[in-house]
């Protein structure tokens, strides 16, 4: 069955340092992936989406992802971190064994920021 | 701006009553979603449909029920609630064809039974 992992459900980063969480799938087919982000008491907000065309895709907020499909891979990068970027992230795939039509979740990672 | 709602957005009821959660969108979507999250965890899909009249289970059992009469509106009941059923509920919807469309989420109810 199609999985999603996320390495490190807690990353602590400095404000101004690297962002960097960590997601890989496992699909023999590429699927369709998606990074969420939630803050508290907040449903999920769409931070950005691969769908088989740039494998470096950007999104909002100046985060970025990169699809590596050697490295069955997803990771969400952002070079410089924000306190306002504290929150729960989730990676997503679009799993093609269903004809992509359930989208499983991550268990996600919650970052925090430190002044 | 996504466009779906979700009322109450906290409930605090006693065992046993009957509650139902409300979701509507405006966005015109196919596809509907609930999912269940306790805090800090991770999201788990109890329900979903693609349209009027559809209505499929999700990954995790769940003791709730759906309904779809409406496009746009897609509620959740609990016929009993039991403190097991404590956590938060988050509604989204998206287009019929999921192929690189993403979901939109409701701000989530976070139910508390007693």
């Amino acid at each position: 069955a199609q999985s999603v992992t996320q390495l490190g459900s807690h990353v602590s980063v400095s404000e101004g340092a690297l962002v960097l969480l960590r997601c890989n799938y496992s699909s023999s087919v590429p699927p369709y992936l998606f990074w969420y982000v939630q803050y508290p008491n907040q449903g999920l907000q769409l931070l950005l989406k691969y769908t088989s065309a740039a494998t470096l895709v950007k999104g909002i907020n100046g985060f970025e992802a990169e699809f590596k499909k050697s490295e069955t891979s997803f990771h969400l990068t952002k070079p410089s971190a924000h306190m306002s970027d504290a929150a729960e992230y989730f990676c997503a795939v679009s799993d093609p064994k269903t004809s992509y039509d359930k989208v499983i979740f991550g268990p996600g990672t919650s970052l925090s920021v430190i002044p | 701006e996504a466009d779906i709602y979700q009322t109450p957005r906290y409930l605090v009821i006693g065992t046993g009553k009957k509650i139902t959660l409300e979701c509507s969108q405006t966005m015109g979507h196919d596809k509907m979603y609930w999912y269940q999250q306790d805090p800090g965890m991770e999201l788990h899909l109890i329900h979903y449909s693609y349209g009027v009249n559809s209505t499929e289970k999700g990954d995790l059992s769940s003791e709730s029920t759906v309904s779809r009469i409406r496009t746009e509106h897609f509620p959740l009941t609990l016929e009993s609630a039991r403190p097991s059923h404590t956590s938060q509920y988050l509604c989204a919807s998206s287009e019929l064809d999921p192929r690189g469309t993403e979901a939109f989420f409701g701000q989530g109810t976070r139910l508390t039974v007693v």
